[in-house]
Order: C-alpha cells, then structure tokens, then sequence
C-alpha cells in the first residue's frame, strides 16, 4: 500500500565511502524529486526527473547523482560521503511534470556521515 | 533573489485557533503549497492556493493574496496532534518549488 517508499530508513557510515538509497512509487506518477532536509529543516531540491528530463539543481556536488532505471524508481547514489551530507534525505512524486500538483512524499532516509 | 518567509516557531493551547502566516518572493508565482510535517516524518499535503482568497478544508483554512505576497494558515480548534512543522512553498514562474523553513507548532493543553 505504501505510496512512495524508500531505503533505508537509516544510514550510518563513514566519511568517504559510497552509498545509494532507493526510492519506489506505485503511484503512476510522472515525476519524481529528491530532496534535502539540513537542520535546519529547509527543504532543498536536488533533482527532478521524468521520463524526458532530468534537471539538476546547479548547487548540487557532481558526487551526488540520479538513477533511474524506469519509471517507478528513482535511486540516488553518492560518492565519497562528506561529513556535511548529513541530512534526512526524502524521495518525492507527483503526476505531470509542471510543479503545479500535490508532492507525495517517501518516510526519508536519515543519513549520518561520522 | 527568491525568498520564503515563516515564523519559526509558536505556540497555542488546545481549543484554541491559530494564523501561521508566509510571505514570499518569487519570480513568478504558479501557486502556494502548505504542507505539514510531523517530526521524523515525511511532510504531507495540507492546502494549494493559486486564486486569492480563503480556501477552507476542515479545520484548516488557506488564504492568498497574490498582490501582497501573503498567505497563511488558519488552524481551528487546535488538538494536540496538530503539533507540527508547518511548511509553506511556492510554485515560481519555472514551476520550481520555493520552500520556506517551516514554522513548528507547539500545541499545550
């Protein structure tokens, strides 16, 4: 039943390392979004991608990137974890590709970097 | 620059009503999102305003005045499970999402 579901949930690991979490929705949705959520609780867009078009916000390191293997499933994999990519990281969807539609949201993966 | 202004944070006492209000900054506007988040969890979707005026769901009412740059949310009486974050967000002329920081609600008896 679970809209848009992501793992893990929790990821503790060392500076350096490489890591990926994945993101599903059985929504039928067009787009799907990652998203950082700092301390201080500001929602900060990552990436956007539909089936055409993947936008990349420009502020984002190029160790961070997208995957998605169909439609269903959008995976972000990080390379060479800093200490300040500590963050809760959240999945998102929606229908269309406007941003003009409610954002479904996945529990988020709270990532610890020691 | 564009820019999402909340309070970060308030009280009020269960029963009771409460205004959280946001202010924005866009290039472009394509309509306002109130979401609400839970600590620890995800935001879910509360309200999406793109007309002024006062749009009501229960008890909780948006409202919008594009000309001012203004909306807010209005929480009637108020439970102990509407202690939350509360997040404004606006859609910019590119449909990109501007989120503010959130105000956090604190509700007691």
């Amino acid at each position: 039943d679970t809209a848009v579901s992501q793992t893990p949930k929790y990821l503790v690991t060392q500076m350096g390392n490489d890591k990926s979490i994945k993101c599903e929705q059985n929504l039928g949705h067009d787009t799907m979004y990652w998203y950082k959520q700092d301390s201080k609780k500001f929602l900060k867009i990552m990436f956007s991608y539909n089936n055409k078009e993947l936008i990349i916000n420009e502020t984002v390191p190029n160790r961070f990137s997208p995957k998605s293997p169909d439609k269903a499933h959008l995976n972000l994999h990080i390379n060479s974890l800093e200490l300040g990519d500590s963050a809760v990281y959240f999945c998102a969807s929606r229908y269309g590709t406007g941003d003009t539609g409610e954002l479904f949201f996945g529990e988020g993966s709270r990532l610890t970097v020691l | 620059g564009q820019n999402i202004d909340q309070p970060t944070e308030m009280t009020a006492t269960e029963g009771a009503i409460v205004q959280i209000n946001c202010t924005y900054q866009t290039s472009g506007f394509n309509g306002l999102f109130w979401y609400q988040q839970h600590a620890g969890e995800a935001p879910t979707f509360l309200s999406y305003n793109v007309l002024d005026g006062l749009e009501e769901k229960g008890r909780f009412s948006s409202f919008l005045s594009r000309s001012k740059g203004y909306s807010y949310l209005l929480l009637k009486e108020l439970q102990m499970k509407d202690s939350a974050s509360y997040l404004c967000a606006v859609s910019d002329s590119n449909y990109q999402l501007i989120w503010g920081a959130g105000t956090k609600l604190i509700i007691k008896p």
